[in-house]
């Protein structure tokens, strides 16, 4: 069966500082991958995702980075971190379940990041 | 105005009652629906698939009108084990022709003894 890891499960970090989480897939192969964040009270903001090895597609501009060095390997990354980085960050794969081809996401346990 | 709105709640509702909850979505193109659930600081989880025809899986009944663009969540028999958020998510076409899930803020949902 398939399973989806992420780590690590919560961080603090001060602004300025690097940040990398890693997510990782187990039991299937060429998953599209992506990488949510969702704010205190609000829904989910997809960030990035990718079809592939090395092809990242950014949905919004930012000062995070998403890397794909392996099939099942998805890293978010940023230089220096904001304030507003704060947020559960949350890696997802999809399959495509239904006859009308939709996404069906299944998510990571997410990393909770605190910017102070 | 949102792609995807919902009621933020809490609805709280004793155990054994019937609750429902709407979500509309603005774009009418909007190609297929989902309702997830998720637990205070865990990760969504798929609840269901929501169906043109509507469709039941166990005490949960989704339903979706097209018409006036909203789908529905109806869970009857609350436990206390239903309490959590309940998201509406949408899967849209994007412009570069790429399908994208857009989630709603959820509807957050106590179920009292």
């Amino acid at each position: 069966s398939q399973t989806i890891h992420q780590w690590p499960a919560t961080l603090v970090q001060p602004v300025g500082s690097p940040l990398s989480l890693e997510c990782t897939v187990e039991g299937t192969s060429n998953p599209n991958l992506y990488w949510y964040r969702q704010a205190a009270g609000r829904g989910l903001q997809l960030l990035f995702y990718s079809v592939g090895i090395g092809q990242i597609s950014s949905e919004v501009p930012q000062n995070l980075s998403a890397s794909r060095p392996q099939d099942r390997q998805f890293i978010l990354s940023s230089k220096k971190l904001l304030l507003s980085d704060s947020g559960f960050y949350l890696c997802a794969w999809s399959v495509f379940r239904d006859s009308s081809g939709a996404n069906v996401l299944t998510f990571g346990a997410g990393s909770r990041l605190t910017v102070l | 105005r949102k792609e995807v709105e919902q009621d933020p709640g809490p609805f709280n509702v004793p155990e054994g009652a019937t609750v429902a909850f709407n979500c509309t979505y603005s774009n009418s193109a909007s190609q297929s629906f989902f309702w997830y659930r998720q637990d205070c600081r865990k990760e969504p989880k798929l609840l269901m698939s929501v169906y043109s025809s509507g469709n039941e899986d166990g005490r949960f009944t989704a339903q979706l009108n097209r018409a006036s663009q909203y789908i529905s969540l109806l869970i009857r028999d609350s436990k206390l084990s239903d309490s959590a958020t309940y998201l509406c998510v949408v899967n849209n076409f994007m412009d570069t022709g790429r399908r994208a899930l857009t989630f709603g803020s959820g509807t957050r949902l106590q179920v009292q003894p």
